[in-house]
């Protein structure tokens, strides 16, 4: 299957610094990215849809102002994390569409962030 | 997308079958069910999905029932690295859409 790789797989940043984690689709081009947060012993939640070179839709209470999603490119979307706090401490996860079907949406390994 | 309603945890031993079941009793007939799982700290994995017809690849059997309102997952022989967190998704194919995951099944594989 298709490659999709983040970047950091984890990261302990201080609290009220930002971080950047990255999404790359290695071997396709994506159209369409999405970004999940899980908390321990959660499911993924969705935080937002990505589409290249437009705005990310974000979920109902997801704040678009603390979660920057960049996707400027087909192979790249970003999620950077403003001003982080403990409670922000999660795995995200990125995935990307490689076509239209649902069995053509490809999985990140996730990043581990935790807030200190 | 149908809800669907899957058991919070099963247990298995090593090389046995695992048969992880789910319902979806709400299921329309444009949905398929799609199954996912997720090891501990990785990232979901694709394993099969269908429509009406049993489905069997190199992973798992997909078995739906004639009325799709339920399906069972078949790992013919669990290993320990089968050990994860099973989703069954019911939902449309449908560009740029994203995968809505609930809660799962714990699989715990045991030697």
């Amino acid at each position: 299957g298709a490659v999709v790789s983040q970047h950091p797989s984890w990261v302990i940043c201080k609290s009220g610094t930002s971080v950047k984690i990255e999404c790359r689709s290695l071997d396709f081009q994506a159209t369409t990215m999405f970004w999940y947060r899980q908390f321990p012993k959660q499911s993924l939640m969705l935080m937002a849809t990505s589409n290249e070179g437009s705005k990310a839709t974000y979920e109902q209470g997801v704040e678009k102002d603390k979660f920057l999603i960049n996707h400027a490119s087909l192979t790249l979307s970003t999620l950077t994390v403003t001003s982080a706090h403990p409670e922000d401490s999660s795995f995200y996860i990125c995935s990307a569409r490689a076509g239209a079907r649902v069995t053509e949406a490809f999985f990140g390994q996730g990043t581990r962030l935790t807030v200190v | 997308d149908a809800k669907t309603t899957q058991p919070t945890s099963m247990d298995c031993a090593e090389g046995r079958a695992a048969n992880l079941p789910c319902n979806h009793s709400t299921i329309s007939g444009n949905e398929y069910v799609y199954w996912y799982r997720q090891i501990h700290s990785q990232g979901p994995q694709y394993i099969i999905h269908g429509l009406k017809n049993n489905e069997t690849n190199e992973m798992a059997s997909l078995i739906i029932t004639e009325d799709r309102k339920s399906s069972t997952l078949i790992l013919p022989h669990a290993t320990l690295r089968d050990t994860a967190v099973y989703y069954c998704i019911v939902r449309v194919e449908q560009a740029g859409t994203a995968l809505i995951f609930g809660k799962g099944t714990t699989l715990s594989v045991s030697s």
